[in-house]
């Protein structure tokens, strides 16, 4: 079956520094990925998405680049902010199925 | 403004009692979903429904319920059944299931707690 794999946190960072948060995936069929946020007691925000093989998703300075070669969507971000603290979900669809969704990877950026 | 509405925020239950989760959303679309979350488990899928008076099972149905009745509200209730049903349920939409590579929009959460 589908799966995602994220890496564990917590990741913290200080505020301006480079941020990479890895996900790789396993898929029957030809997925589409997504990177969801979620700030803390709230519900998951779509933060970005890719359809297909190399297309890069971009919102709000964050970006990733659906890599069919290595099974990859990795979340990346050149200057972190405080405002940026909060848990990354990397997710997939195949066919006509719900999201999978990875075990989240919490965020910390301080000042 | 288009959305999905979760409620309540918070819900106490004594165990041994059913309890519904409400959720409902106007932005017209035709498929739903019920996912479940747990401390360093990401999100699980419950039940899912592509269309009124339809819906399937996902990986953990096991002591949960759900009817759709009307394409706005997708009811979720816990029954005495499940086990551990204390967590943060999280209901969602998307436009249509047959819409490939189309993303799902989620509510608030209701975070149940079961004493």
């Amino acid at each position: 079956g589908d799966s995602v794999t994220q890496m564990e946190g917590p990741v913290t960072l200080s505020e301006e520094a480079f941020l990479t948060i890895n996900c790789t995936y396993t898929a029957t069929g030809y997925p589409s990925l997504f990177w969801y946020v979620q700030y803390p007691g709230e519900g998951l925000q779509l933060l970005l998405k890719a359809t297909k093989a190399d297309d890069k998703g971009s919102n709000k300075g964050f970006e990733a680049t659906y890599r069919k070669e290595t099974t990859s969507f990795h979340l990346e971000k050149g200057s972190v902010q405080v405002s940026d603290s909060a848990v990354y979900f990397c997710a997939l669809r195949t066919g006509r199925r719900a999201l999978t969704f990875g075990s989240g990877t919490r965020l910390q950026v301080q000042p | 403004d288009g959305g999905i509405t979760q409620s309540p925020k918070y819900l106490f239950r004594k165990e041994g009692q059913n309890v519904t989760l409400s959720c409902e959303q106007n932005l017209n679309h035709d498929a739903m979903y019920w996912y479940r979350q747990d401390p360093g488990q990401g999100l699980r899928l419950i039940y899912y429904s592509q269309i009124v008076n339809d819906f399937q099972k996902g990986d953990i149905a096991e002591g949960y319920s759900v009817s759709r009745e009307k394409k706005e509200s997708f009811p979720l209730t816990v029954t005495s059944a499940q086990k551990n049903p204390t967590a943060f349920y999280l209901c969602a939409s998307s436009i249509d299931l047959r819409e490939l590579n189309t993303e799902a929009f989620f509510g608030q959460g209701t975070r149940l707690t079961v004493v």
